[in-house]
């Protein structure tokens, strides 16, 4: 099946700073997306982006499907952004669900 | 987006016992899934909730010990049998709105089994 990577997998900064979060993929894919699991195990989702870019606020993403990558940038950090951050993929071909990272656990000091 | 509601949102088992998730939405929806996530790992598809008919199941789980049903386009549950301390983890219902491919979540259920 495809695999999915993350990087960092843990990431600590000062709140104001940027980070950005790294998602390679092994194989080509129908349905990118980025979440943001809160500390009650919530899954919020952050954006659907199977190619291109997309900005949300501080959020931003970009998906560079041909060399099968995402990158998500958070600017400005806050202590609310912190939490793990996930990458999930979905390669079509069949009724299976989402494939996810290990995920990026991101810790912002205030 | 739909609206899920995932219920219990919590719960503390005994072993040898079994426990019955439900997940509901509030719009008809193409794709109903569940994953597990065990603690500090990441998440896990289980099996796709198939309306009408038995559920597909991801290598390493079984019906035996996950039963799912889905009994219409809008309600699963997912039970956990037998439990052992081993199961302690989020279950968490996924669905997939008709003609899209994006997926949201419901907001979980923290089983402990002791």
């Amino acid at each position: 099946g495809i695999q999915v990577e993350q990087s960092p997998p843990d990431l600590i900064l000062q709140e104001g700073a940027n980070s950005t979060l790294r998602c390679n993929f092994s194989d080509s894919v129908n349905n990118l997306q980025w979440f943001h699991q809160n500390p009650w195990g919530q899954l919020i989702n952050l954006f659907y982006i199977p190619s291109g870019t997309k900005q949300n606020g501080r959020l931003s993403a970009t998906t560079v499907a041909t060399e099968r990558y995402s990158l998500l940038y958070i600017s400005s950090s806050q202590t609310t952004d912190s939490g793990v951050y996930f990458c999930a993929v979905y390669s079509g071909g069949g009724a299976d669900g989402l494939t996810f990272g290990k995920g990026t656990h991101l810790i912002i000091q205030p | 987006s739909a609206v899920i509601s995932q219920k219990p949102s919590r719960d503390i088992c005994q072993r040898g016992t079994s426990l019955t998730i439900q997940c509901q939405v509030d719009s008809q929806v193409t794709m109903m899934f569940w994953y597990r996530q065990q603690p500090g790992q990441s998440l896990t598809l289980i099996a796709t909730a198939n309306q009408g008919s038995e559920a597909t199941y991801e290598s390493g789980f079984v019906i035996d010990k996950f039963p799912i049903s889905r009994p219409n386009l809008t309600f699963s549950t997912l039970t956990v049998s037998n439990m052992s301390p081993e199961d302690s983890s989020i279950y968490l219902c996924s669905v997939v709105a008709g003609g899209q491919t994006e997926a949201f979540f419901g907001q979980g259920t923290r089983l402990t089994v002791v």
